[in-house]
């Protein structure tokens, strides 16, 4: 069974700081993994997926890097801003069915 | 392109009731998966249809079930609420094909009291 973990469950940082978050899986037979961000009672937006075939994603201010062999996965954000606090959760596919497995998130808040 | 749309966006009901939600997926999109957000237990696969057949389904009791219309919407039913069913319902719409990214909707907020 599938199952994903992210380190650290919150981070608190300034302004303008880069940071990385981290997300692992236990089985590395995955077809892709996705990043995505969620704000206090909204739901998921999707910043990054990754297939099973690539290294890393980037967009923007984000890069997502991709050891399957490892089962590791992070998010790198580059000069964080206010608007970037969320949680932000990981999700694998694998297995036969279509269906995400999610971490249990991030929860990252940026002070002015 | 208008994105993934749920309705109601929140709801209150009473232990015993039974509730539908109801999901608008992505123009062209023909799967639409459903999961439950709790504090708890987090994120976790409900069940996903594509054209209008179950394709899979979580580990939840039969009192959770869905189905999905010819135009791809599709609606999920909870009977015989319980108090632990309080959560933020979550839809996803994707093309379909095997592992597209999967685009979510703001969520349906249920509360059991």
């Amino acid at each position: 069974k599938q199952e994903v973990t992210q380190i650290p469950a919150a981070l608190s940082v300034p302004e303008g700081e880069n940071l990385v978050l981290n997300c692992s899986f236990t089985d590395s037979a995955i077809y892709n993994l996705q990043w995505f961000r969620q704000d206090p009672g909204k739901g998921l937006t999707s910043l990054l997926l990754i297939q099973s075939s690539q290294r890393e994603q980037t967009s923007g201010r984000l890069n997502a890097s991709l050891d399957k062999s490892s089962g590791r996965s992070t998010l790198y954000i580059a000069a964080s801003q206010p608007g970037d606090s969320a949680t932000y959760l990981c999700a694998v596919q694998s297995g036969s069915a279509r269906q995400l497995t999610f971490g249990s998130g991030t929860q990252l808040t940026v002070l002015p | 392109k208008a994105g993934v749309t749920q309705t109601p966006r929140y709801l209150i009901k009473t232990r015993g009731q039974q509730v539908t939600l109801s999901c608008s997926p992505i123009s062209g999109h023909r799967s639409v998966s459903w999961y439950q957000q709790t504090p708890g237990q987090g994120l976790q696969f409900l069940f996903e249809y594509f054209s209008e057949t179950q394709r899979n389904k979580g580990n939840f009791p039969g009192r959770f079930s869905g189905r999905q219309f010819s135009n791809s919407r599709s609606e999920m039913n909870v009977s015989t609420l319980e108090l632990g069913d309080s959560a933020l319902y979550l839809c996803a719409s994707s093309p379909g094909q095997d592992y597209s990214p999967l685009h979510f909707g703001n969520g349906t907020r249920l509360t059991v009291t």
